[in-house]
């Protein structure tokens, strides 16, 4: 699987938008896209994955470059409660039930 | 759909006992993978089980292992527990396992070895 990179902190005002990136510039074809979070403690949380297109749900919207280098998971209205450790995680066809957590980025939500 | 549950939720045992952690997935759901998170390595994948088969292994010393059941019901067992072993151990489950399903993941059984 293909290796990512993340800010390992950044901090977003409540009601505003989170936009968090993610480089995986060596991704291949059919690498898949995933995001969790995890709040302390917690299990980790699925978000969302895609593959090549953008991809919206009820959570958060991702955006993936054309040459799919990179991607921005985008957290539309945070609030105190979005306030986790966010993973970005490619996976490939051979993974067989494992995801590779990296550090991820500590979101820090504030009034 | 009741989501995947670990039991049981907290463990504590002295060092060269035995544990086994036990996890049930989300109903449908017959890939079970478990993980170890530590504050030192984070969170580290150690095996998925697909129709009762180990079908993927981290790299974790044999004291690790697991099994699923016919239900897709799940158990990992560590022998000769170490302090090292301490940890939140995960369990997460998923459709068939593929890279297009999603895992989903429990809320963990926190093992403290003393």
């Amino acid at each position: 699987d293909a290796k990512t990179t993340q800010p390992p902190s950044m901090d977003c005002a409540e009601g505003r938008a989170a936009n968090l990136p993610c480089n995986h510039s060596t991704i291949s074809g059919n690498e898949y896209v995933y995001w969790y979070r995890q709040i302390h403690s917690q299990g980790p949380q699925y978000i969302i994955h895609g593959l090549k297109n953008n991809e919206t749900n009820e959570m958060a919207s991702l955006i993936i470059t054309e040459d799919r280098k990179s991607s921005t998971l985008i957290l539309p209205h945070a609030t105190l409660r979005d306030t986790a450790v966010y993973y970005c995680i490619v996976r490939g066809t051979d993974s067989w039930g494992k995801l590779q957590f990296g550090a991820g980025t500590q979101v820090v939500v504030t009034p | 759909k009741a989501g995947v549950t670990q039991t049981p939720r907290y463990l504590i045992k002295t060092r060269g006992q035995q544990v086994t952690l036990s996890c049930s997935p989300i109903s449908g759901h017959r890939s079970v993978s478990w993980y170890q998170q530590t504050p030192g390595q984070g969170l580290q994948f150690l095996f998925e089980y697909f129709s009762e088969t180990q079908r993927n292994k981290g790299n974790f010393p044999g004291r690790f292992s697991g099994r699923q059941f016919s239900n897709s019901r799940s158990e990992m067992n560590v022998s000769t527990l170490e302090l090292g072993d301490s940890a939140l151990y995960l369990c997460a489950s998923s459709l068939q396992g593929e890279s297009y399903n999603e895992q989903f993941f429990g809320p963990g059984t926190r093992l403290t070895v003393l």
